[in-house]
């Protein structure tokens, strides 16, 4: 089935050790996006890619970067994680930027522990 | 004032029950979303709609854009349907999905 994979689920880092989470997608879809969660919060957009045009929101932290080095992979890296970076990321993907027909199709999350 | 309020914040139910659950937007819109996350887990897109009604299985989503409100309903709830779902607006200004702050479904048996 098409789908939007994200790994690992679960990653566990040490405070200041740089960390790559790795979302993949078959829908081949253009644009693909990463969500930060905080416990019992909405989801937060970081940044986007439209195809490989790059775009950070305007509160995205320095630290957080992000890479899409094909159509169908988009990396989420944090150069040094702190305490309050420990949430759920979300990956999602669509198939285009605007407009209703274009639904954003979710990861399972993966979920980042900072020791 | 967030832009998508949704209520009730919390409800529980019994096994079997008929659940709808609220959400009202202030802004302009192209679609609206309805998601379903379970505790600790990633987010499902259940629905997306621009008008109308949509149903799939038990579920069935509603939208009045006059209104600026939608709902959705659980017909014959089950404890597995116990989740936060989540109501998400995509602005007509942009691209965003713009969320609300969800409800807390409990399903007893």
């Amino acid at each position: 089935d098409a789908m939007v994979i994200q790994n690992p689920r679960y990653q566990v880092t040490q405070f200041g050790k740089p960390v790559t989470l790795s979302c993949s997608q078959t829908l081949n879809h253009n644009v693909m996006y990463w969500y930060q969660q905080k416990s019992s919060q909405a989801p937060k957009l970081l940044f986007h890619y439209y195809d490989k045009d790059f775009n950070n929101e305007a509160d995205t932290p320095d630290n957080f970067q992000s890479r899409r080095p094909n159509t169908s992979f988009c990396f989420l890296d944090i150069r040094s994680p702190g305490l309050g970076d420990a949430a759920m990321y979300l990956c999602a993907t669509s198939n285009g930027l605007a407009g209703a027909r274009y639904e954003q199709y979710f990861g399972p999350g993966t979920r980042l522990t900072v020791t | 004032k967030n832009e998508v309020e949704q209520s009730p914040q919390n409800l529980t139910a019994q096994e079997g029950e008929f659940i709808t659950i609220n959400c009202s937007y202030s802004v302009g819109i192209s679609a609206l979303h309805w998601l379903q996350q379970h505790p600790g887990g990633g987010i499902v897109s259940l629905f997306m709609l621009s008008s109308g009604k949509k149903k799939h299985g038990r579920l069935i989503a509603t939208i009045n854009i006059q209104e600026k409100h939608s709902s959705l309903h659980i017909t014959a709830s089950h404890p597995r349907d116990s989740a936060v779902y989540i109501c998400a607006v995509l602005l007509s200004s942009n691209y965003k999905l713009t969320f609300g702050k969800g409800t807390l479904l409990t399903v007893n048996p």
